[in-house]
C-alpha cells in the first residue's frame, strides 16, 4: 500500500511569491492534515480537511490556504510568501470511518524562501 | 486549546542503556497521546501510543506510561540502539472533540536522541 505522497520535495522560492504544495493521502483515507515544522516552533497544525472541508484550522494567517477535492488529494497554498515561511511542510492522512488517531505522514516538501 | 511540553530537549546515552522522554499535558480533554519517530530526512512515524483508559503500555523495547492525574505521559526505550538515533515527538489529542476531526494534534517540542556505539 502506498503512502502518503508529497510534491515536490524541495522547492525555493522568492518573497512576495506564492506555492502550492500538493498531498496524495494512503488509499482509503478521507481526511488530510498539514503541519509546518521549523526549528524554532516544532510541529504545528495548519489545517484538516474532510470530504473536500476544511474541518479543523490552526493559528496562522489567512495566506496559508489549502483545499481537498473529490479524490482526498489536498492542497496547499501559500501567497505572498515571506522569510519565516521556510519550513518542511508535511501532509498527514488518516482513516475517518474505524479512526484509530493515528496520522500517516508524507516525507514534506522543504521550503526555502529568499 | 491543548499544550504539550517535552523534556529534555537533547538526550544522550550509550549503546545498550534506557531512555525517558517525559511530557506534559494541559487538556484535561485529551485522550489520545501518541510518539512519533522522525528520522533525518523523512515524515514522524508512529512508534506506540496509549490511550486515557490505559496506565502503561509496552511494545518490545518501547514503554509509554500515563498520569492522567498529574497529566503526565512519559516513553521508555531500552536496550538502546545505534538506529534508535532520531527525533522523538510526544503529542496530544482529544479525538472526541469536532465530531469530524482526526487529524489534529498537539505536538511537543521534540527530543533529538543520539545513541552512541
Amino acid at each position: 500500500k502506498a503512502g502518503v505522497t508529497q510534491t515536490p520535495r524541495y522547492l525555493i522560492k522568492t518573497r512576495g511569491q506564492q506555492v502550492t504544495l500538493s498531498c496524495s493521502p494512503i488509499s482509503g483515507h478521507r481526511s488530510v492534515s498539514w503541519y509546518q515544522q521549523t526549528p524554532g516552533q516544532g510541529l504545528q497544525f495548519l489545517f484538516e480537511y474532510f470530504s473536500e472541508t476544511q474541518r479543523n484550522k490552526g493559528n496562522f494567517p489567512g495566506r496559508f490556504s489549502g483545499r481537498q477535492f473529490s479524490n482526498s488529494r489536498s492542497e496547499m497554498n501559500v501567497s505572498t510568501l515571506e522569510l519565516g515561511d521556510s519550513a518542511l511542510y508535511l501532509c498527514a492522512s488518516a482513516l475517518t470511518r474505524g479512526n484509530t488517531g493515528e496520522l500517516f505522514f508524507g516525507e514534506g516538501s522543504r521550503l526555502t524562501v529568499l | 486549546g491543548e499544550n504539550v511540553e517535552q523534556h529534555p530537549s537533547t538526550l544522550s546515552v550509550q549503546e545498550g542503556d534506557s531512555a525517558v522522554i517525559k511530557c506534559t499535558y494541559s487538556d484535561s480533554a485529551s485522550n489520545y497521546f501518541p510518539w512519533y519517530k522522525q528520522e533525518l530526512g523523512k515524515g514522524p512515524q508512529l512508534i506506540i501510543d496509549i490511550r486515557s483508559n490505559v496506565g502503561e503500555k509496552k511494545d518490545q523495547r518501547i514503554a509509554v506510561t500515563l498520569n492522567k492525574t498529574a497529566k503526565h505521559f512519559s516513553l521508555h526505550i531500552t536496550e538502546t540502539q545505534p538506529e534508535d538515533s532520531a527525533v522523538y515527538f510526544c503529542a496530544a489529542t482529544n479525538t472526541n472533540a469536532g465530531g469530524t476531526s482526526y487529524g489534529k494534534l498537539t505536538f511537543g517540542q521534540g527530543t533529538i536522541l543520539t545513541v552512541h556505539p
